[in-house]
């Protein structure tokens, strides 16, 4: 079974530009979050979609956006982009079995922003 | 204070020692918790996942989750070398969405020297 991927894996932005970063679930699994990961503040939970719908979301600006789509895919973008939004952007995905949710990750997108 | 603490480390053994590892937390709302397994500049991998009280064993790693100290453990046996990465714990809550936003710990980088 294939796991969670991601792309790109690296990039590298201007200071005011926009990114969008993508990301296909495991087969099967309906939810799709996303979180920043940098060496000051850790993993730090961005947002979480479920058919289509955000149910969650972190204390992120409003910069931060995300969307999932029919097939469960997900996309995240980063607009009007700083130096601090440096960082692995990891999306991880998961299912509610029978003996509880377990959520797997992707290998990331590095973004540097320069 | 932080919704999880984590020692960041860093952690040094010799090949065949026991590794404890260890989170405290505040949210009494936790429910679930897990420990992810991140070697550098890759995704956090699930090792092992918990729900409520108790231990859990799989293979040379051992989880305890005490709630009325909210504590959790990991317990490593037998380490060797490819052990060394970042353990990260991690926890959410028990109902409905918010089962899909982790809080992490900032992550204890272990080395096991051969």
């Amino acid at each position: 079974k294939a796991g969670v991927t991601q792309t790109p894996r690296y990039l590298i932005k201007t200071r005011g530009q926009q990114v969008t970063l993508s990301c296909s679930p495991i087969s099967g699994h309906r939810s799709v979050s996303w979180y920043q990961q940098t060496p000051g503040q850790g993993l730090q939970f961005l947002f979480e979609y479920f058919s289509e719908t955000q149910r969650n979301k972190g204390n992120f600006p409003g910069r931060f956006s995300g969307r999932q789509f029919s097939n469960s895919r997900s996309e995240m973008n980063v607009s009007t982009l700083e130096l601090g939004d440096s960082a692995l952007y990891l999306c991880a995905s998961s299912h509610l079995g029978s003996s509880g949710n377990t959520i797997y990750f992707g290998e990331g997108s590095w973004l540097t922003v320069v | 204070q932080k919704e999880v603490e984590q020692d960041p480390g860093p952690l040094s053994v010799p090949e065949g020692a026991i590794v404890s590892l260890n989170c405290t937390y505040s949210n009494s709302a936790f429910q679930y918790f897990m420990w992810y397994r991140q070697y550098s500049r890759k995704g956090p991998e699930l090792l092992m996942y918990t729900y409520s009280s108790g231990n859990k064993e799989d293979g040379r790693f051992t989880a305890q989750v005490d709630k009325s100290s909210k504590y959790i453990s990991l317990f490593i046996r037998d380490s060797q070398p490819s052990d060394s990465a970042t353990y990260l714990c991690a926890m959410s809550a028990g109902s409905g969405g918010s089962n899909y936003k982790l809080t992490f710990g900032k992550g204890t980088l272990l080395t096991v020297n051969p």
